[in-house]
């Protein structure tokens, strides 16, 4: 059975760079697309981006110019940089797994934006 | 790129049925048959319920269906259980190779 976990600082300063992992078990991260979707709280989900295990990337048009998602198969992990962020990128970040569309999931991390 | 859209809520009685929309456009629902349909309790990871329009994972109940026309894509609950109280999004693939998420119905048994 895949699982994601994902780990990373809860407690982020504005104008700094979030930063999370996410570690999959339970089989390899080769061949498959995985993505960062996160969710503020009480709204709905919005889509990161996605990267394919060569490190290929698509990311959300209004969160380009502040995405980088990279790929470790070694470490069968996979992360997500956030750059400049602001009380508006305070939200539940979730990864998951893109195989038949997102079947399988993190349990999210809380990262709060705030001095 | 702008987000589906979906009812905020629905609602029904135990046994009935009840059919959620998502409508894009046809860069997105309209355009792929990459349409699927998540569910979601409180506090918890959504929860694949449909992929690719209309077809179900294994271990999902065939109570779940899932439909398109043209730009609308639909989720029909059928024999509604207390169980299946909690928010549903749909979301697409779209031409900018991208995918984007509905705004969410809260779907409430009765």
């Amino acid at each position: 059975q895949v699982q994601l976990q994902e780990s990373g600082p809860g407690l982020v300063k504005p104008s700094e760079t979030l930063s999370l992992t996410c570690t999959v078990s339970g089989g390899s991260i080769s061949s498959y697309y995985w993505s960062w979707i996160r969710q503020p709280a009480g709204k709905g989900l919005e889509w990161i981006g996605r990267i394919y295990t060569s490190g290929s990337t698509n990311y959300n048009p209004s969160l380009k110019s502040r995405v980088t998602m990279s790929v470790d198969t070694s470490k069968n992990q996979f992360s997500l940089k956030l750059s400049s962020v602001t009380a508006a990128d305070t939200a539940v970040y979730y990864c998951a797994r893109v195989g038949e569309a997102y079947d399988y999931w993190g349990q999210g991390t809380l990262v709060t934006v705030s001095s | 790129q702008s987000a589906l859209t979906q009812p905020a809520s629905v609602s029904g009685s135990p046994g009935q049925s009840i059919t959620i929309s998502c409508t894009g456009t046809s860069s997105d629902v309209g355009g792929y048959n990459y349409v699927s349909w998540y569910q979601q309790h409180p506090g918890k990871a959504p929860k694949l319920m449909i992929y690719d329009v209309s077809n179900r994972p294994s271990g999902v109940s065939n109570r779940f269906s899932g439909s398109k026309s043209g730009n609308t894509a639909s989720l029909t609950i059928s024999g509604l259980q207390a169980e299946d109280e909690a928010d549903y999004y749909c979301s697409s693939y779209t031409s900018s190779s991208t995918d984007v998420f509905g705004t969410g119905t809260k779907v409430t048994v009765l």
